[in-house]
């Protein structure tokens, strides 16, 4: 049974173009957490989906970043017009199931914004 | 709001040495702690999770204590070795939103360094 799984792993960009970051969950495991960790920082929530629907979307930024997790494929995190200050390490976790359980971090994309 | 300090933010000792890492938490109504190591250029690896109603896990050289009432927690590592050189994680589950939604709040991490 395969981790989540992240792509790319490194990410360059310039500014104002767009940048998207897929994780495939844990076979079985239908909810996708995303996280976000900027340099000397710790990480800090981002979005929280299932299938087809976004739950909690409270620790996305206003602007510019979304996120879909559809019935097919993997979760897409879509970051448009990419400036400076996104240049972080995204994690992706999943877990079976809604709840208290653990979640399974996959190993992050590194994006760096020039 | 939430908030997860850990101290120290960086550590480095001898190997062999016993060593505690340090968490704290502002708000006591947490449903679980869990204990993530990182290393460089890496995901998160799942070391210990204590439930709110426990007081410890151990799992190895790893010994995990929660104290929820005074928002603390620690991480004892013994006979401490190179290859447990990385970043030592923090985080408290919460209830979120209503339903059963759960965050994640984690700590900066203690950077652990052990030498040979």
């Amino acid at each position: 049974n395969a981790g989540v799984m992240q792509n790319p792993r490194h990410l360059v960009r310039r500014r104002g173009q767009e940048a998207r970051l897929r994780c495939s969950p844990m076979k079985g495991h239908s909810h996708v957490y995303w996280y976000r960790q900027l340099p000397e920082e710790g990480l800090k929530f981002m979005v929280y989906l299932q299938k087809e629907n976004i739950i909690d979307e409270s620790g996305m930024p206003k602007e510019r970043f979304s996120a879909e997790f559809p019935k097919e494929g993997p979760s897409i995190l879509r970051i448009q017009q990419v400036v400076r200050g996104d240049s972080a390490a995204y994690f992706c976790a999943s877990s079976p199931r809604q709840g208290g359980e653990t979640q399974y971090f996959g190993p992050g994309t590194r994006l760096l914004v020039l | 709001k939430q908030e997860v300090t850990q101290i120290p933010a960086a550590l480095s000792v001898p190997e062999g040495e016993n060593l505690v890492l340090n968490c704290s938490f502002t708000d006591s109504a947490i449903y679980n702690l869990q204990w993530f190591r990182q290393d460089p250029g890496k995901g998160l690896t799942s070391l210990l999770l204590i439930q709110s109603s426990q007081r410890e896990q151990t799992s190895g050289r790893l010994n995990a204590s929660l104290d929820k009432s005074s928002g603390r927690s620690t991480l004892y590592i013994a006979a401490s070795q190179p290859g447990d050189s990385a970043t030592y994680l923090c985080a408290v589950r919460q209830p979120s939103g209503g339903g059963s939604n759960y965050k994640l709040t984690f700590g900066k991490g203690t950077l652990l360094t052990v030498n040979p």
